[in-house]
C-alpha cells in the first residue's frame, strides 16, 4: 500500500525566504511522486513530479523537489518566496500497478511580506 | 488547450433534491477520476473509470453515482444530497499509467441548502 505523510499543515515564512514543505511517502513498490498546488476555489495544478532518472526535478514558478530513496522523502524546496506563492501545497503518491493516487493532507503556505 | 473543464463552478441544490456535477476533457485520457474535498482537507476519490470500467471506492457512499457516456465526458450524480455533501467536487484525468500525472478541472462548489 501508498502513502503520504506531509508534516506541518501551515508553513509561514517571508517574502525572499527560502520556502521548505515536507513530504514522506511509504510504497512497497518503487513510487511515482507529485507535488500539486491549489489556489484558492480552483482545482490542483502539477509543480513538478519524479518518475524515474535524475533524483532533482525542477518545476514551474521556481520550484524543485528532490527524491530521496534512503529517507523516504520528496520535499519541495523553493529558494526565495513570493507573495504569490502563497497556497495549498499537496504531495501525492502513485505507482506503475495502478491508477491510484495518494494524497497528503496538505499544507498551507502563508507568505508574510 | 486541452482542458479538464467542470460544469457548473458553484452549485446550488437544496437538502434531498438530485444534483448533477459535470465534467468533460479534450485531453483523450483513458481514465477519469472524480474527488471530493471539504474545506483545509486532502481531496478524497470518490470513484474513477478506466475507458469503461467503474471502480468504486469502498467507502463512497451510496448516494454517489457515476456515468461516463464517451471518452470525454462524466457525470457525477447525488441522489439525495445532505448537509454533509457540502464540497467541492474535483474531475481530474490522466493517461493511465503510474507516471503520468493527474489533470485537474477547476472544481465545482457544491453548497446544500
Amino acid at each position: 500500500a501508498q502513502s503520504v505523510t506531509q508534516l506541518g499543515s501551515h508553513v509561514s515564512v517571508s517574502e525572499g525566504a527560502l520556502v521548505l514543505l515536507r513530504c514522506n511517502y511509504s510504497s512497497s513498490v518503487p513510487p511515482y511522486l507529485f507535488w500539486y498546488v491549489q489556489y484558492p476555489n480552483q482545482g490542483l495544478q502539477l509543480l513538478l513530479k519524479y518518475t524515474t532518472g535524475a533524483t532533482l526535478v525542477k518545476g514551474i514558478n521556481g520550484f524543485e523537489a528532490e527524491f530521496k530513496k534512503s529517507e523516504t522523502s520528496f520535499h519541495l524546496t523553493k529558494p526565495s518566496a513570493h507573495m504569490s506563492d502563497a497556497a495549498e501545497y499537496f504531495c501525492a503518491v502513485s505507482t506503475n500497478t495502478g491508477n491510484q493516487f495518494y494524497f497528503g493532507t496538505g499544507t498551507s503556505l502563508t507568505v508574510i511580506p | 488547450d486541452a482542458m479538464v473543464i467542470q460544469n457548473p463552478r458553484y452549485q446550488v441544490t437544496q437538502f434531498g433534491k438530485p444534483v448533477t456535477l459535470s465534467c468533460s476533457q479534450t485531453l483523450n485520457h483513458n481514465v477519469m477520476y472524480w474527488y471530493q474535498q471539504k474545506s483545509s482537507q486532502a481531496p478524497k476519490l470518490l470513484f474513477h473509470y478506466y475507458d469503461k470500467d467503474f471502480n468504486n471506492e469502498a467507502d463512497t457512499p451510496d448516494n454517489f453515482q457515476s456515468r461516463r457516456p464517451n471518452t470525454s465526458f462524466c457525470f457525477l450524480d447525488i441522489r439525495s444530497p445532505g448537509l454533509g455533501d457540502a464540497a467541492m467536487y474535483l474531475c481530474a484525468t490522466s493517461r493511465g499509467v503510474g507516471n503520468s500525472p493527474l489533470h485537474f478541472g477547476n472544481g465545482t462548489r457544491l453548497t446544500v441548502t
